[in-house]
């Protein structure tokens, strides 16, 4: 049972807009920022967003965070089949831990 | 250009103790928390703990603590995560990443632990 709660899955066709939450607590989410990971089939995890809405150079502006209260999302505008990932949110919980969500496996149709 | 280069794939028995690596270059090793991440056949990412090579400053996940030792050795610019006694459900993916302001920047390639008898 992860501590951020997360869909185990979403899909969407080719150009379409897909949003995925994450839900958490006050220790987490409310009080931190939230950090977003992508990982491809069979690969290590890469920073997608982190601090909510921010993207590292080289991720496309097609990804894009967002937080509100306890709860935050990510949103992919455009999907490509290359989205094609599982994809975890993150933060940083005031009992001194990071925690991660169950992770949501996208699936491009 | 950072860098995190893991050791390599192990197969222990269980029991056995292990120690595995995580070598960060292009950067200033002493200067950023490198943290630890399990991810189990087929399941996610677990938040395992995190240490600070300038001064061995390191925190736990309660789920790992007293499971695993992280540990650094900054004249080498190298982090470990060690078990003095590995258990099948040990079986898994580490990753080793480098943190800033809170979350995990740049990401080693992983090593597969296998515990098997």
């Amino acid at each position: 049972q992860s501590v951020l709660t997360q869909p185990p899955s979403a899909s969407g066709t080719p150009g379409q807009r897909v949003t995925i939450s994450c839900s958490g607590s006050s220790s987490n989410i409310g009080s931190n920022t939230v950090n977003w990971y992508q990982q491809l089939p069979g690969t290590a995890p890469k920073l997608l967003i982190y601090s909510n809405n921010q993207r590292p150079s080289g991720v496309p502006d097609r990804f894009s965070g967002s937080k509100s209260g306890t709860s935050a999302s990510l949103a992919i505008s455009g999907l490509q089949s290359e989205d094609e990932a599982d994809y975890y949110c993150a933060a940083w919980d005031d009992s001194l831990k990071g925690v991660f969500g169950g992770g949501t496996k996208l699936t491009v149709l | 250009e950072v860098q995190l280069v893991q050791s390599g794939a192990e197969v222990k028995k269980p029991g056995e103790s292990l120690k595995i690596s995580c070598k960060g270059s292009g950067y200033s090793f002493t200067s950023y928390w490198i943290g630890w991440v399990r991810q189990m056949p087929g399941k996610g990412l677990e938040w395992m703990g995190i240490i600070y090579p300038g001064d061995s400053d390191t925190r736990y996940s309660p789920s790992f603590q007293g499971q695993v030792t992280i540990s650094a050795d900054k004249s080498i610019s190298t982090a470990y995560l060690q078990w003095s006694s590995l258990k099948a459900s040990d079986t898994a993916m580490y990753y080793c990443a480098r943190r800033r302001r809170g979350y995990f920047q740049h990401w080693g390639q992983g090593t597969l632990v296998t515990v098997s008898s």
